[in-house]
């Protein structure tokens, strides 16, 4: 099973409101990302949860944390957006963090910020 | 850090014709090189990836070469259907990196007309 899921799919905020993203994974896979990725864009790496450890993409504001329960489960706890945050937002996993491994996207949370 | 350049942005083609785009990476270090489909509104999946070790790799109609000496490598697609009209990206893993970081290109919207 290659499969990541990801809920809720679709969420609208406002600017005060404090929310959550799930991800999970039941692949046994040891690293999993948060990335964001705007219309027509690239995906754009934010968070690498690996062995307990987290990666941080520095330009990443601290209205968004990520919190990793478990090895399988991910959340990204969003607090105070932006409207410029609108985005949709995809949880990844790969087997090993080495960057060499096949990562598996879940179909991602699309969030609107009003 | 690595830096991916990919061409052409849109490239549009007839049905059974061939396609290729062409994606350059600046980091000498960089061994792996995933290639994403993204259809629109879904989740970006791998297609296919190739290791610094090799120079082509197939897979049916669906092929990526790699020049190491000239930092570039390409996605070359065979028999294209309409099917295979989605946004393409091609990304690299620099070894010196954040743990499992992945840099993409910008993205190439294949159009397959009937």
């Amino acid at each position: 099973d290659t499969e990541v899921t990801q809920t809720p799919k679709h969420l609208v905020m406002g600017m005060t409101n404090k929310k959550s993203l799930k991800c999970e994974q039941h692949m046994g896979h040891r690293a999993m990302y948060w990335y964001k990725q705007k219309a027509k864009k690239p995906p754009e790496l934010m968070f690498v949860y690996s062995y307990e450890k987290l990666s941080i993409n520095e330009s990443v504001p601290s209205r968004f944390s990520p919190e990793c329960p478990n090895s399988s489960l991910l959340n990204l706890h969003l607090h105070a957006l932006q409207p410029e945050d609108s985005a949709l937002y995809l949880c990844a996993s790969s087997q090993e963090p080495s960057g060499q491994e096949t990562q598996y996207f879940g179909p991602g949370t699309r969030l609107l910020v009003l | 850090g690595e830096n991916v350049e990919q061409h052409p942005s849109t490239l549009s083609v007839q049905e059974g014709d061939s396609a290729v785009i062409k994606c350059t990476y600046s980091d000498s270090a960089s061994n792996y090189f995933p290639w994403y489909k993204q259809e629109l509104g879904k989740r970006p999946q791998l297609i296919i990836d190739i290791r610094s070790n090799v120079g082509e790799k197939k897979d049916q109609r669906i092929a990526v070469t790699l020049n190491k000496t000239a930092k570039h490598f390409s996605l070359h697609i065979t028999e294209t259907q309409p099917e295979d009209s989605a946004v393409y990206f091609c990304a690299a893993h620099d070894r010196g990196s954040t743990l499992g970081r992945l840099y993409f290109g910008r993205g190439t919207q294949l159009t397959v007309w009937p």
